[in-house]
């Protein structure tokens, strides 16, 4: 079985430009999960959706950022636009909810640098 | 609140030593407890888990016991190698299903 997939794996640009990153989750999963890495903060849960509605996105640092889920199978992370702060990791995770606490598995990540 | 404490790195061990990471938690509820590993320039994989007290979650000679008494879920590995060698982060999962991680602890291990 595929693991979760994120394209692109890097990424770099320049301040101002849109960037969007792409995750499909593992088939069958109906919970989404973006996380974002970096040196000084750790690692912080952005959003996630359950079945592809948007359940929490407190996590998401501003209006610059947006998060959609148009069907199972594909989500996306837009931030528009780019600055060099933005900078980070950028994690998809997937798990099955069915009531429970169910184990996240994360993607490869996509590296993002704004310049 | 929720949050987890994991030991400080970097930490340096020479191959076949025994490993001891520590973690401890603070958490509302029955949370279920998880290792995660990153090998160098890689995403986070899942290492071990644990879903209630008194559990014990092993994988790959790592092992890991939920200890509800003392809220930690030490990890810990008897002989480690070389291929160790990443940043390990414990990380505890709430009835909401939000993640929280530690801030990791990287571990290398020399030869």
């Amino acid at each position: 079985d595929a693991g979760v997939i994120q394209s692109p794996r890097h990424e770099v640009t320049e301040m101002g430009q849109e960037v969007t990153l792409r995750c499909k989750p593992i088939s069958g999963h109906n919970s989404l999960f973006w996380y974002r890495q970096t040196m000084m903060r750790g690692l912080e849960l952005l959003i996630y959706f359950n079945n592809n509605v948007p359940i929490d996105d407190s996590g998401m640092p501003e209006d610059r950022f947006s998060a959609k889920m148009p069907n199972a199978s594909f989500s996306t992370l837009k931030i528009q636009p780019s600055e060099p702060r933005d900078s980070a990791v950028y994690f998809c995770a997937s798990s099955f909810l069915a009531g429970g606490q169910e184990t996240q598995y994360f993607g490869p990540g996509t590296r993002l640098l704004v310049l | 609140g929720n949050s987890v404490t994991q030991m400080e790195g970097p930490v340096t061990l020479s191959e076949e030593a025994f490993l001891t990471i520590n973690c401890t938690y603070t958490a509302t509820g029955y949370p279920s407890l998880f290792w995660y590993v990153q090998y160098p320039g890689e995403g986070l994989q899942l290492l071990l888990k644990a879903t209630k007290a008194d559990d014990k979650g092993s994988n790959k000679g790592f092992e890991a016991t939920y200890r509800k008494e003392t809220t930690s879920f030490h990890l810990e590995k008897g002989s480690v190698q070389v291929s160790d060698s990443a940043v390990y982060f414990c990380a505890l999962l709430t009835g909401a299903n939000n993640l929280f991680f530690g801030t990791g602890t990287r571990l290398t291990v020399i030869p």
